[in-house]
């Protein structure tokens, strides 16, 4: 099984309301991502989880809130968002040791619309 | 900062060969990828370059100079299915990559 599922497909959402962003690997990764992509523009890093514990913060607003369960799941809670935070939300997930862990596994992605 | 630069299109026929170029200015180099990402889908590796050369994977072959901070993505063979968007990524530290600009290709009859 070499796939990453993200739910849901698509979201919108009021700029009050709370939602979550859902990602599931079964590969064993221990390394997970989220990505936001905006239209016709590169992939941009957010968070990054190791083992479990949050490694890296791209200085993500605190409107966004990642959460890692267990090493399979990673889950991305959106709170009072505004509407330059409509995007697509992609999940990666990689091994964390040499020499394979630079190929990264990318879920299908979800499309947030903030209205 | 970080700097990635691509050509933002590239047009060409069936069963040409293309090349797609990347420059970089990064603040950390572990290596050079690519990903392919169609419209509506999620990015998929295609390549790695973690040292100077020539990688040959199938009809994608990838190429890295570490001295002139420079890579390409060669297709060749090229059918209909490669029209898609190709991004370079290095990889600045362990488990960060930064993307580059994007390159749509357009694959036409």
């Amino acid at each position: 099984d070499t796939e990453v599922t993200q739910t849901p497909k698509h979201l919108v959402m009021g700029m009050t309301n709370k939602k979550s962003l859902k990602c599931e690997q079964h590969m064993g990764h221990r390394a997970m991502y989220w990505y936001k992509q905006k239209a016709k523009k590169p992939p941009e890093l957010m968070f990054v989880y190791s083992y479990e514990k949050l490694s890296i913060n791209e200085s993500v607003p605190s409107r966004f809130s990642p959460e890692c369960p267990n090493s399979s799941l990673l889950n991305l809670h959106l709170h009072a968002l505004q509407p330059e935070d409509s995007a697509l939300y992609l999940c990666a997930s990689s091994h964390d040791r040499v020499p394979t862990s630079y190929e990264q596994y990318f879920g299908p992605g979800t499309r947030l619309t903030v209205t | 900062g970080q700097s990635l630069e691509q050509p933002s299109e590239v047009t060409a026929v069936e069963g040409a060969i293309v090349q797609i170029n990347c420059t970089y200015q990064t603040s950390g180099f572990y290596g050079l990828s690519w990903y392919q990402q169609h419209d509506g889908g999620a990015p998929t590796f295609l390549s790695y370059n973690a040292l100077d050369g020539l990688e040959e994977t199938g009809r994608f072959s990838s190429f890295l100079s570490r001295s002139d901070s420079y890579g390409y993505l060669l297709l060749q063979e090229l059918q209909m299915k490669d029209s898609a968007s190709y991004f370079c990524a290095v990889r600045v530290s362990f488990q960060k990559l930064v993307f580059g600009t994007g390159t749509r290709l357009l694959v036409s009859p």
